[in-house]
């Protein structure tokens, strides 16, 4: 099991706001870092820090963190975000490295 | 540029112990910059970490899996290699290998390579 809880699916109506939740005790510490990845294909980082994006990654992908709480938001979600999105920190075990469940994320 | 390619068997037979290696190109594994691990998928589920490793040399596994795992790093070759043992049909995945990275309060992974496939079957 993950320490860090994301919901399973999510969906969206194309060109509106989406919200996508990663949980964990860990994450009141550390930030998440949240990776897109699409079928057949290696996982993207999409966020990582406070709120930062590496070059490449559309701006409508934002981060944040409140509590234990990390959420990636995408603003005015294209066809081509749909994908499975995974969130990845340290653990509240001390293990440098935990991943969420992954979230899918459907665009209508 | 950075290329990370794991290679080694598609095929491991049960209870046998799968192998694979990472060369990586377009960055040195000994950067104090950066870290190193690997990560699988088994086929329609969730990423799961195997093990990292520093430039300073410290090793963290995957508690779930440490006593089946170890990585060993060869810096002549830019490489470093994944040896899981006693493997079961549960271990049939995609692995990947990664680039870590050091951020103020998080260390993603910031670059990945393709994966590869590896089935347990005898």
């Amino acid at each position: 099991s993950s320490e860090l809880t994301q919901d399973p699916a999510v969906s969206v109506a194309l060109g509106q706001t989406v919200r996508i939740t990663c949980q964990g005790d860990s994450l009141r510490n550390y930030y998440a870092s949240w990776y897109q990845q699409k079928p057949g294909q290696a996982p993207v980082l999409v966020i990582y820090g406070k709120n930062n994006r590496p070059s490449g990654i559309p701006d409508r992908f934002s981060g944040s963190r409140s509590g234990n709480t990390a959420s990636l938001t995408i603003t005015g979600a294209q066809a081509e975000d749909e994908a499975d999105y995974y969130c990845n920190s340290r653990d509240s075990s001390g293990n440098p490295v935990v991943f969420g469940g992954g979230t899918k994320l459907t665009v209508l | 540029q950075l290329q990370l390619q794991e290679s080694g068997p598609g095929l491991v037979k049960p209870s046998e112990t799968l192998s694979l290696t990472c060369t990586v190109s377009g960055d040195s594994i000994s950067s104090s910059d950066y870290y190193w691990g690997w990560i699988r998928q088994p086929p329609g589920k969730g990423l799961e970490w195997i093990g990292i490793f520093y430039y300073s040399g410290s090793t963290y596994y995957n508690p779930s899996l440490k006593s089946r795992v170890t990585i060993s790093v060869d810096t002549s070759k830019n490489q470093f290699s994944l040896k899981l043992s006693s493997v079961t049909a549960a271990d049939t995945a995609v692995y990947y290998c990664a680039r870590g990275a050091y951020y103020s309060g998080s260390e993603p992974f910031d670059s990945w390579g393709q994966g590869t496939l590896v089935t347990v079957s005898s």
